[in-house]
């Protein structure tokens, strides 16, 4: 059975940083692209970015890119994502996802998503 | 970067209804499109891909269906357990990719 847990969430200052972790379990986890999405309250979907098996490719949302990174550990089949000079805007829950294997398909299994909170 | 405008924002419907959400690309995203539903307090989960393929374990009652810019997702007959919102998602080619901003399904 496919598992994706993420962690790391909670309560953070302004303008400080924050890692989380996703752990995977059920599949070749070194097989697979990852993700991230995140989740204002009450607001839709985000796409935060993807990261290939070998780590040797990773896209961002434009917004974004010069504040998270995306990274992986294949040998603790962990993916992580650094946050960092943190506000308001981005408290949110934040899911990581699996990418299919497919060319045809993209996010087919998601963590039950991990809760930020940006505040003083 | 491509731009999905999902519509209506909202939903009410009642049991047995069949209802119709729309997503428009602001380009041709050639049927890159998959369907997610999200009941409170859960995760997403994957409904359709490729426009109109079914994930394993989603109900005949949805359905999706389009090509180049437009895109539509339906469901048939209502349930109460359909009660959720849904997201669409294009995947074509390069990223970003991008959701729609959602649809909210309530019962009338």
């Amino acid at each position: 059975e496919v598992k994706l847990v993420e962690s790391g969430g909670g309560l953070v200052q302004p303008g400080r940083s924050l890692k989380l972790s996703c752990a995977a379990s059920g599949f070749s986890f070194n097989d697979y692209w990852m993700g991230w999405v995140r989740q204002a309250p009450g607001k839709g979907l985000e796409w935060i970015g993807e990261i290939n098996q070998d780590s040797s490719t990773i896209n961002y949302t434009p917004s974004l890119k010069d504040k998270f990174t995306i990274s992986r550990d294949n040998a603790q089949n962990t993916l992580y994502l650094q946050m960092s000079k943190l506000g308001s805007e981005d408290t949110a829950i934040y899911y990581c996802a699996r990418v299919s294997s497919s060319y045809m398909d993209y996010f087919d299994y998601w963590g039950q998503g991990v809760m930020v909170t940006v505040s003083s | 970067d491509i731009q999905m405008t999902q519509s209506p924002p909202s939903l009410s419907a009642s049991l047995g209804d069949k209802v119709t959400i729309t997503c428009q690309a602001s380009q041709n995203i050639n049927k890159y499109i998959a369907w997610y539903q999200q009941k409170p307090g859960k995760a997403p989960r994957q409904l359709i891909r490729y426009t109109s393929t079914l994930v394993s374990g989603t109900p005949s009652r949805f359905s999706g269906s389009g090509s180049g810019r437009d895109y539509s997702f339906s469901i048939s007959n209502v349930e109460s357990e359909d009660i959720a919102s849904y997201y669409c998602l294009q995947y074509d080619n390069l990223p970003p990719y991008t959701f729609g901003a959602g649809t909210k399904l309530e019962l009338k």
